[in-house]
């Protein structure tokens, strides 16, 4: 089956830098990815997605990087603001199958 | 939060007693489903449905039910209420199965 791990729980950056969250699956036949934005007390929220036949999409200040060797996807934000603390998802499927989700890396904006 | 409602959106109950939550969508979206989130486990699949009256487990199904007989609706019922299943509990569609889902904003489950 496929597993979806962060690489750190938590991640502090300071408002105005780009803030890089990373995702690790275990997968090598999965072949959608995804991220989602969880602010406290709401439902996650759909970012960026990226199939297995591109290494890269931009989207509104952020891009999503896939590397198929080390199976490892990154979400880069551009110019972190204040409401961009969230807590981020990444998750993969294999094939048609269902969504697999990691535990998410806490973003937290310092001023 | 993409035309979908969950209700109720926060529900106290003691052990034993039977809850159902709902989840209504206005999107015409094939796929329904339900996670539950808790801290240290993420977002974990109790069960999903693929059409009006089709549905299937996921990966923490025990102890849960589910009924799906308008496309619109999915219902989550929780036989006899534990302690183990207070969790937070997110409805999610999507067009097809490995495709972006769109998540309600949650119910707030207590089992006392």
């Amino acid at each position: 089956g496929e597993s979806v791990g962060l690489h750190l729980p938590t991640l502090s950056v300071q408002e105005g830098d780009n803030s890089i969250i990373n995702c690790a699956y275990s997968n090598s036949a999965s072949d959608y990815f995804i991220w989602y934005k969880q602010e406290s007390g709401k439902g996650p929220q759909f970012i960026i997605d990226i199939r297995s036949n591109m290494d890269k999409r931009q989207g509104q200040r952020v891009t999503v990087l896939l590397n198929k060797t080390v199976k490892h996807l990154s979400l880069q934000i551009a110019a972190t603001q204040p409401g961009d603390s969230a807590v981020y998802f990444c998750a993969s499927a294999p094939g048609a199958q269902k969504l697999v989700f990691g535990q998410g890396t806490r973003l937290t904006i310092n001023p | 939060d993409a035309g979908i409602t969950q209700s109720p959106r926060h529900k106290v109950t003691e052990t034993g007693t039977p809850v159902t939550l709902r989840c209504h969508q206005t999107e015409n979206h094939r796929y329904m489903y339900w996670y539950r989130q808790d801290p240290g486990h993420g977002l974990r699949l109790i069960h999903y449905s693929y059409g009006v009256k089709d549905t299937d487990k996921g990966e923490v199904s025990d102890g849960y039910s589910v009924s799906r007989s308008k496309t619109e609706d999915f219902l989550l019922t929780l036989e006899s209420a534990t302690s183990s299943q207070t969790s937070v509990y997110f409805c999610a569609i999507s067009e097809g199965q490995a495709e972006k889902l769109f998540f309600g904003s949650g119910t707030q489950l207590s089992v006392l």
